[in-house]
């Protein structure tokens, strides 16, 4: 299994920085990946999405990037700020009913 | 746009007993899940559903009965309440197979 809460790991970011939020997958043959954002006392809420055959996309002040030669997600968030503090989830489909599997999350504190 | 709707919200229950988790969504999602999310195991596929009278099971049903007799319904059964099944319960939908999953706020329960 993997880890969450209390032994999740953290990225501390001023506020205004740029962030970039790390994810390694599993599966060569997923061809599908989101990332969501989950904050505390709620559900996961999906941020961007991109398929295996593109390795960029871009959404409002996020962009995501694949890189499928070594199974590397990425998210970053332009100009953080204090609401985007939360737990991001990156989640790959390696099946044809839509089943995702996350990934252990990461969280992200930003400071004023 | 009431979106994906979870009940109760909070629930206390003992051991041996029988507790239902109720989900509804009103955009006429063809797929449904159960996922539940726990410390040390991140969020983990229960039961899915693709249409109404369809479903199969994820990467953890023991323990758990599901049943889709709408298309908008899709509750969760713990026959016989464990411990081991103290968690957050999140209800999801999506569109289709390849289509974005949406979750809902999540159900707390607590099993003493």
């Amino acid at each position: 299994g993997e880890s969450v809460g209390l032994h999740l790991p953290t990225l501390s970011v001023q506020e205004g920085d740029n962030s970039i939020i790390n994810c390694a997958y599993s599966n060569s043959a997923s061809d599908y990946f989101i990332w969501y954002k989950q904050e505390s006392g709620k559900g996961p809420q999906f941020i961007i999405d991109i398929r295996s055959n593109m390795d960029k996309r871009q959404g409002q002040r996020v962009t995501v990037l694949l890189n499928k030669t070594v199974k590397h997600l990425s998210l970053q968030i332009a100009a953080t700020q204090p609401g985007d503090s939360a737990v991001y989830f990156c989640a790959e489909r390696a099946g044809g009913y839509n089943k995702l599997i996350f990934g252990a999350g990461t969280r992200l504190a930003v400071h004023p | 746009d009431a979106g994906i709707t979870q009940s109760p919200r909070y629930k206390i229950t003992e051991t041996g007993r029988q507790v239902t988790l109720m989900c509804h969504q009103t955009w006429s999602h063809s797929y449904m899940f159960w996922y539940r999310q726990d410390l040390g195991h991140g969020l983990r596929l229960i039961y899915y559903s693709a249409a109404a009278d369809i479903t199969d099971k994820g990467e953890v049903p023991d323990g758990y009965v599901v049943s889709r007799s709408k298309t908008e319904n899709f509750p969760l059964t713990l026959e016989s309440a464990t411990r081991s099944q103290t968690s957050v319960y999140f209800c999801a939908s999506s569109v289709g197979a390849g289509n974005t999953i949406y979750f809902g706020e999540g159900s707390w329960l607590t099993v003493v």
